[in-house]
């Protein structure tokens, strides 16, 4: 079936360094990809998504490229922000369910 | 921005006990969802709901649960008779339709621990 793997954590950075997390999914056919973060005591919150191959979608400073060739989503942010600490979630849609990656824990410190 | 609401936040319920987990999903979104989070585990589909009907169901999905719309605005998840292992953190989502390109929007989630 389809699936998401993520890169392990936590991932822990200076402020202003650059974020990679990495998010490669298993799929047949073309699903959605987006990737959720989840703050201290919050819900699930939509960073960003792309519905295609080679889209990009961008938020907040993250961006992600769907890459159909390497089955990738990979995240990035060019600075980080001790804000950024958080869960992230890669995700794809399979009908009308997400299946989600298994998250990242990011730790920002000044 | 209108969001999904949950209550409550953190439910304590003894084993064997039957739990009704609320939401409130985006006022015209018309897909509905439940997932959950074993603690350290990876957020797992539950079921979802469409025009008072469940479209789709995981395997955890057994006959201990049920999901309703008992009116206009809440969408509600119940456990008929909890065992531990159905500790979890229980999101609540909705969508406007039930495209694979729709975004599902979360709520705050309902820590459910049974004793």
């Amino acid at each position: 079936g389809n699936s998401v793997t993520q890169m392990e954590g936590p991932v822990t950075l200076s402020e202003e360094a650059f974020l990679t997390i990495n998010c490669t999914y298993t799929a047949t056919g073309y699903p959605s990809l987006f990737w959720y973060v989840q703050y201290p005591g919050e819900g699930l919150q939509l960073l960003l998504k792309a519905t295609k191959a080679d889209d990009k979608g961008s938020n907040k400073g993250f961006e992600a490229t769907y890459r159909k060739e390497t089955t990738s989503f990979h995240l990035e942010k060019g600075s980080v922000q001790v804000s950024d600490s958080a869960v992230y979630f890669c995700a794809l849609s399979e009908s009308r369910k997400l299946i989600f990656g298994a998250g990242t824990r990011l730790a920002v410190h000044p | 921005e209108p969001e999904v609401t949950q209550t409550p936040s953190h439910q304590v319920t003894q084993m064997g006990q039957e739990v009704i987990l609320r939401c409130v999903p985006i006022s015209n979104h018309l897909y509905f969802y439940w997932y959950r989070q074993i603690l350290g585990q990876k957020v797992e589909f539950l079921v979802s709901f469409y025009n008072n009907e469940i479209s789709e169901k995981s395997e955890i999905f057994d006959d201990q649960f049920s999901v309703e719309r008992p009116d206009g605005s809440n969408f509600t998840l119940k456990i008929r008779s909890t065992k531990l292992e159905d500790s979890a953190m229980y999101f609540c989502a909705s969508s406007e339709a039930g495209l694979s390109t729709d975004t599902q929007y979360f709520g705050p989630g309902t820590r459910l621990t049974v004793l």
